[in-house]
């Protein structure tokens, strides 16, 4: 296990809902990346989050959004739900930003949007 | 757009046999190559990794083949073994770009008896 734990690991939603999906770092780390996996697919980066900033996004829209707190937990929020947001979101922790850090992922959040 | 392609969707190896899986991308400004194992219910693990200045790096029966001028890299499983069944992806981090991984699509691996 790596240390990085996700809440919760299913979640039923529907269309036009809001969603807060939660990751609480492994200890001593303080960047946390966010990532979408559609079933079938590799992991899409959505953002990262360093030292409670955001400093990094992929190509995804504003309705998607985080938070980093204090002690490095973070949160990812998804505004008006579309059924393609269903996925798989995980989360991964690393020591720090770049020179080629080791991510650590959590388990994921299965999320149906329906 | 895909900058990450990867070969193939899956395969079946026999028990003690090479599972070798195959990666490519578009993009030069990468300097980091993991290799990541899912198991199903599991977020990815990162199983080895390569910089673009070396041409080979093994681990146990792990090997990273990595050809910089054709832009490929590959993931040699030596005496597959039948808990090597997972689903395996190839990554690729731009330079100056953090964290941020590009994950190839993954190759699903059943290793039989």
């Amino acid at each position: 296990e790596t240390g990085v734990t996700q809440s919760p690991t299913h979640l039923i939603k529907t269309r036009g809902q809001q969603v807060t999906l939660r990751c609480s770092s492994q200890s001593g780390h303080n960047t946390v990346s966010w990532y979408q996996q559609a079933l079938g697919q590799g992991p899409q980066f959505i953002f990262q989050y360093y030292r409670e900033e955001e400093n990094g996004r992929g190509n995804f829209p504003p309705r998607f959004s985080g938070l980093q707190f204090p002690n490095y937990s973070s949160e990812l929020n998804v505004n008006a739900l579309e059924l393609d947001d269903s996925a798989l979101y995980l989360c991964a922790s690393s020591r720090t930003s770049g020179a080629q850090e080791t991510q650590y992922f959590g388990p994921g959040t299965r999320l149906l949007v329906l | 757009q895909q900058q990450v392609k990867q070969s193939p969707q899956s395969l079946i190896v026999q028990k003690g046999g090479i599972s070798i899986i195959n990666c490519a991308y578009e993009n030069t400004a990468f300097d980091y190559f993991p290799w990541y194992q899912q198991f199903p219910g599991k977020g990815p693990a990162l199983l080895i990794a390569i910089r673009p200045d070396v041409s080979e790096k093994k681990e146990g029966r792990f090997t990273i083949s990595f050809n910089k001028s054709a832009k490929q890299f590959s993931l040699h499983i030596m005496d597959s073994q039948p808990g090597d069944s997972a689903t395996y992806f190839c990554a690729a981090r731009p330079t100056g770009g953090g964290n941020k991984l590009t994950f190839g699509t993954g190759t699903q691996l059943k290793v039989e008896l």
